[in-house]
């Protein structure tokens, strides 16, 4: 059974201070995985699409990395305005996105 | 801003009655796909169509759910003769192709509360 887990369920940091949300996946036919944020009462915003092992992208203060078992988010400096739940998801052979439960991060000022 | 659209926003139905979600996919996007968020549980997938075919309904309940996206006009996620554990937010996606690498943009959801 396709399982996307996310680490931790809830993250609270200071202003300024970096950390790393953590996305492990088994997903058949695992081809690409996603990171969306979402904001309370919003619907999931497209973040990143990594494909292959090695791979990182970068926007703004978030940085995502894939290796073959794991995807990391790593937030650097982070302000306020940051406060989301981050969600990672794997499509299988189907179309269908596999999520997380989601890491909850509040970033205080 | 042509993203997804979703309405309403929020739907309130008795048990029994029926319920109908609506969602425009982004601009040139012909791949519409549903998901369910229960209260304090992550995003599920419910059915992924193409203009008037759908392709993966796996993850739709056999009963009382059915999906459609018609030649014209938005798609539709129908629940009939709903019960309070139908109570969730709704989420609809769209993307361009149908390759799983393409991401799947999302609109804000229908929020549905049965009293």
């Amino acid at each position: 059974e396709d399982q996307v887990t996310q680490s931790p369920e809830a993250l609270r940091l200071q202003e300024g201070e970096s950390s790393s949300l953590n996305c492990s996946y088994t997903v058949s036919g695992l081809r690409g995985l996603f990171w969306y944020r979402q904001d309370p009462g919003k619907g999931p915003e497209f973040l990143f699409t990594l494909y292959s092992a090695g791979e990182e992208k970068e926007k703004e203060r978030l940085k995502a990395t894939l290796t073959k078992k794991e995807s990391f988010l790593h937030i650097t400096a982070p302000k306020p305005e940051d406060s989301a739940t981050y969600l990672c998801a794997g499509p299988g052979s189907a179309r269908q996105l596999t999520f997380g439960s989601g890491t909850q991060l509040t970033v205080l000022p | 801003n042509a993203g997804v659209m979703q309405n309403p926003r929020h739907l309130v139905r008795r048990r029994g009655q029926e319920a109908r979600l609506r969602c425009s996919p982004m601009k040139g996007h012909s791949h519409v796909y549903w998901y369910r968020q229960l209260p304090e549980e992550g995003l599920k997938f419910m059915v992924y169509l193409q203009k008037e075919n759908i392709i993966d309904e796996s993850g739709m309940p056999k009963e009382r759910f059915s999906a459609e996206f018609p030649k014209e006009g938005p798609s539709i996620l129908r629940i009939q003769q709903v019960v309070r554990g139908d109570s969730a937010a709704y989420f609809c996606a769209s993307s361009p192709t149908s390759q799983p690498g393409s991401p799947q943009h999302f609109g804000d959801g229908t929020r549905l509360s049965i009293l």
